[in-house]
């Protein structure tokens, strides 16, 4: 399996304000991908991010709002910014490794934004 | 879109066998079924998989109709530990470029 670590675990922020997370992996990793978890429902993709290209956002989420770097094969992250009670929410990065043809996710990011 | 159905939550007695149930009537012959499952605060942690032959290992067993059309996921005893959110996906294996689509699951509820 892969490790991964998310930074921070658990923020509180101000409305308005930005935060950045980031994710790190144990090894070498072609894809990367966001996720976000309103409160109560299911894992929603934000966008793909490939090392060296600009990261593909899904439907409803744009880079101006969500920009995503990903500056090597092992880690990324992710900035919420101007932020919104609405973008209070578990942010979770993932991996595939090819070796397993399987998604691993890591402990996720809690954010509650005021 | 997610392509399963599920239903939106179960209670299951500890101690005995949890059998989640899934749909998946339009998945495609390359297409591989997963299991998911999401303890609370946690992120979600892979079970299984299979195509078509029913498969085990030691988390649980996954047993796949003949026409590929549905699929229930077998924990054999179940523990307390095992309350979470469950995630039935179909995905083309080898598919590295293309995430997880998660539906909206099964709550398992394990009661002592």
């Amino acid at each position: 399996s892969a490790v991964i670590s998310q930074k921070p675990s658990r923020d509180i922020c101000q409305r308005g304000t930005s935060l950045t997370i980031q994710c790190q992996v144990d090894s070498q990793v072609t894809m990367m991908f966001w996720y976000r978890q309103q409160p109560g429902q299911s894992l929603t993709l934000i966008a793909t991010a490939n090392q060296g290209s600009e990261a593909t956002y899904e439907s409803g989420f744009v880079i101006d709002k969500f920009p995503i770097s990903r500056p090597n094969l092992t880690f990324s992250t992710l900035t919420v910014s101007n932020m919104s009670p609405e973008d209070s929410s578990i942010y979770l990065c993932s991996v595939e490794r090819d070796l397993y043809n399987e998604q691993f996710f890591g402990p996720g990011t809690r954010l509650t934004v005021l | 879109d997610a392509k399963t159905t599920q239903p939106p939550s179960m209670d299951c007695a500890e101690g005995r066998a949890a059998n989640l149930p899934c749909n998946h009537s339009t998945i495609s012959g390359n297409e591989y079924v997963y299991w998911y499952r999401q303890i609370h605060s946690q992120g979600p942690q892979y079970i299984i998989h299979g195509l078509k032959n029913n498969e085990t290992n030691e988390m649980a067993s996954l047993i796949i109709t003949e026409d590929r059309k549905s699929s229930t996921l077998i924990l054999p005893h179940a523990t307390l530990r095992d309350t979470a959110v469950y995630y039935c996906i179909v995905r083309e294996r080898n598919s590295g470029n293309t995430p997880l689509v998660f539906g909206k699951g099964t709550r398992l509820s394990v009661i002592a």
